[in-house]
């Protein structure tokens, strides 16, 4: 079975703070996975993504993300937030037949 | 500039009206895709499809349709709008495959009274 595991539907982090999000997946193959984020009242944009070669891929905005197979995982960190990061965070599997599996999203909230 | 545009933005409609949701893109992608989005629950594929008159079901396709008659715009059609329907529906492009980036509109909010 396919699918995205997002355990956190809300973090709050302190600005200046470091962050990670969690994501943990599970897919047979090679996973394709990406990030991407939703600020408010608006569409979705692409992060970053993953689909092989080194574990860490860098996205915009500082943000970076680890690709663990052992772990099913690809956690999204950014090492200092800023306000303008509030937003809900998706991440995504890329499944077959060009279908993305979606998980339930994280909101992130800055704490002044 | 690369676009993807949904009309309208926001739409008010009684339960049992027709509802047509447009979607255009400006980067001729093959690709192209319809979703709703409920609190709580990420995004939920309707459709998709894969070219001109090439579509497929996604996850929870009953009570909508679709068509692609030509490949920049995609509609979105419900035949007697129910009030489960009320939700944001995004549209979505992307070039020849979901392992590329998918470029998305800025949502439709529909409700249904």
């Amino acid at each position: 079975a396919q699918s995205v595991t997002q355990p956190d539907a809300r973090v709050t982090v302190s600005e200046g703070a470091s962050l990670q999000l969690r994501c943990k997946y599970s897919y047979s193959g090679t996973p394709y996975l990406f990030w991407y984020v939703q600020y408010p009242r608006q569409g979705l944009q692409l992060l970053l993504k993953y689909y092989s070669g080194d574990p860490v891929v860098q996205g915009v905005n500082g943000f970076e993300a680890e690709f663990s197979k052992s772990n099913s995982s690809f956690h999204l960190r950014k090492a200092s937030v800023h306000w303008s990061d509030s937003a809900v965070y998706f991440c995504v599997l890329s499944g077959s037949n060009y279908q993305l599996i979606w998980g339930s999203g994280t909101k992130l909230i800055i704490k002044p | 500039d690369m676009k993807v545009t949904q009309m309208p933005r926001y739409l008010i409609k009684r339960m049992g009206e027709n509802v047509l949701l447009e979607c255009g893109q400006d980067m001729s992608h093959e690709t192209m895709y319809w979703y709703r989005q409920d609190p709580g629950l990420g995004l939920q594929l309707i459709y998709i499809s894969y070219d001109v008159d090439s579509n497929s079901e996604g996850d929870i396709p009953k009570g909508y349709r679709v068509s692609r008659k030509k490949r920049e715009h995609f509609s979105l059609i419900l035949d007697s709008a129910k009030t489960n329907q009320t939700s944001v529906y995004f549209c979505a492009s992307s070039p020849d495959n979901a392992n590329t980036e998918v470029f998305f509109g800025k949502g439709t909010r529909l409700t249904v009274v």
